[in-house]
């Protein structure tokens, strides 16, 4: 079955770029998401990337997929200390209009000032 | 506009007892979704909703049922609730285009079953 795969802890000091990466399975995904979850809070969509594109940019971040290796990975310009989240990568499973999401574990982003 | 909230944020159980959580969202969406969060473990989809009166399985369904009776509402329910149920559940709504569109959270109701 689809799996979603991520390391759970990244530390990096406030300035420096995050890389945070994901590996999944299911290459029939159309959409490949991140989600960033504040403590106590719920999710939140921080940016998608529909499978048959490489990169995508949106301000501080950039989504890289390569899809022949099945890895996304998301990278944070200029870490600041409120980017201390929880990051999640999901992909979609099944029909496209369930949206269905399988999510990863989630990596801990610890930035130190 | 409140978007999606969730009733109620804390609860604890004995093993056996029942309890119904509420979801409510107000961005007029069709399909809501239950998710449990695990350490280490990410989310899991316990049931959903592609529109009022229906429901779907997910990942992780056992030990739990739901309803969608009106649109803006997602109930889940746990009859006769174990220890293993011991979570956070999160509730989330999204739009009609189905994976194009962003799923909104509730802020999660953590559930201890001792």
């Amino acid at each position: 079955g689809e799996d979603v795969e991520q390391s759970l802890f990244l530390s990096v000091r406030e300035g420096d770029s995050s890389v945070i990466n994901c590996t999944y399975t299911d290459s029939s995904s159309t959409y490949l998401y991140w989600y960033k979850q504040e403590p106590g809070a719920g999710l939140q969509l921080l940016t998608y990337i529909f499978s048959n594109m490489d990169m995508k940019q949106d301000q501080r971040l950039t989504v890289l997929l390569n899809k022949k290796d099945k890895h996304l990975s998301l990278r944070i310009a200029d870490t600041q200390t409120g980017d201390s989240a929880i990051y999640f990568c999901a992909e979609s499973m099944g029909p496209s209009n369930t949206g269905k999401l399988i999510f990863g574990q989630g990596t801990t982003l610890q930035v130190k000032p | 506009n409140a978007g999606v909230t969730q009733t109620p944020k804390f609860r604890v159980l004995k093993t056996g007892q029942s309890m119904t959580l509420l979801c409510a969202q107000d961005m007029n969406h069709e399909y809501m979704y239950w998710y449990r969060q695990d350490p280490g473990m990410g989310l899991r989809l316990i049931h959903y909703s592609v529109g009022e009166g229906t429901t779907a399985k997910g990942e992780v369904p056992d030990g739990y049922n739901v309803s969608r009776l009106k649109k803006q509402n997602f109930l889940l329910g746990l009859e006769s609730a174990a220890p293993s149920q011991t979570s956070v559940y999160f509730c989330a709504s999204s739009g009609a285009g189905g994976s194009t569109d962003t799923q909104y959270f509730g802020p999660g109701t953590r559930l201890t079953v001792l």
